[in-house]
């Protein structure tokens, strides 16, 4: 079964540029994420769809961080204009279904992607 | 939200049982109790989850107090590839959603 997928894995931009994140998740699974991650910290909720409708944006930096999910399968992540304080690790993830305590709530992680913005 | 507190680095001899305790002291009655863990570089990758019962895999072994305010995940012989930050998740529920919040996790550094 192949994992979740992300591209690209490193990008280098100057602040104030426009960087997007793709992500493909787990073939059938309904429920995506996207993680901030900030050296030394946990990973933070930016946003999360179940299928291609949004359920939770409220940690989402509106002014200049968007995401869609066309079609309720893959997913980008759009950054504009970057800000030096976004250099982070970009998380994907996906589970089957948001269902109590069963094994459909795993979460499936890409390898993520690494923005340095200078 | 049910928080989790946990210890922020820990060492362990390979080949010794890992033991990485959490609290979570106000958890509530559905909520559930996940283990994930992130080698650096990688994604965070799950590893157990239980609700008030111990729970085993392949991996680890989770144990879960019987007030459910801590919990303990077993790496029963820990290997140098087990060196990573764990993280202890408490799941909740909020309009039909799974919720979930990391925290800083414990990084387990396991020695030769």
């Amino acid at each position: 079964e192949a994992g979740v997928a992300q591209s690209p894995r490193y990008k280098i931009i100057e602040k104030r540029q426009s960087v997007a994140f793709w992500c493909n998740p787990i073939s059938g699974h309904a429920t995506l994420y996207w993680y901030q991650q900030i050296l030394g910290q946990g990973p933070k909720l930016l946003i999360q769809f179940q299928n291609n409708g949004v359920v939770d944006d409220s940690q989402l930096p509106k002014d200049r961080f968007s995401a869609e999910r066309l079609k309720g399968v893959d997913s980008t992540l759009k950054i504009q204009p970057a800000k030096l304080e976004d250099s982070a690790v970009y998380l994907c993830a996906s589970s089957l279904d948001t269902i109590s305590g069963t094994q459909e709530e795993t979460q499936y992680f890409g390898p993520g992607t690494r923005l340095l913005v200078l | 939200d049910a928080k989790t507190t946990q210890p922020p680095s820990m060492d362990c001899a390979e080949g010794r049982a890992a033991n990485l305790p959490c609290n979570h002291s106000t958890i509530s009655g559905n909520e559930y109790v996940y283990w994930y863990r992130q080698i650096h570089s990688q994604g965070p990758q799950y590893i157990i989850h239980g609700l008030k019962n111990n729970e085993t895999n392949e991996m680890a072994s989770l144990i879960i107090t019987e007030d459910r305010k801590s919990s303990t995940l077993i790496l029963p012989h820990a290997t140098l590839r087990d060196t990573a930050v764990y993280y202890c998740i408490v799941t909740r529920r909020s309009g039909g959603y799974q919720k979930v919040t990391f925290g800083t996790g414990t990084k387990l550094q396991v020695i030769p």
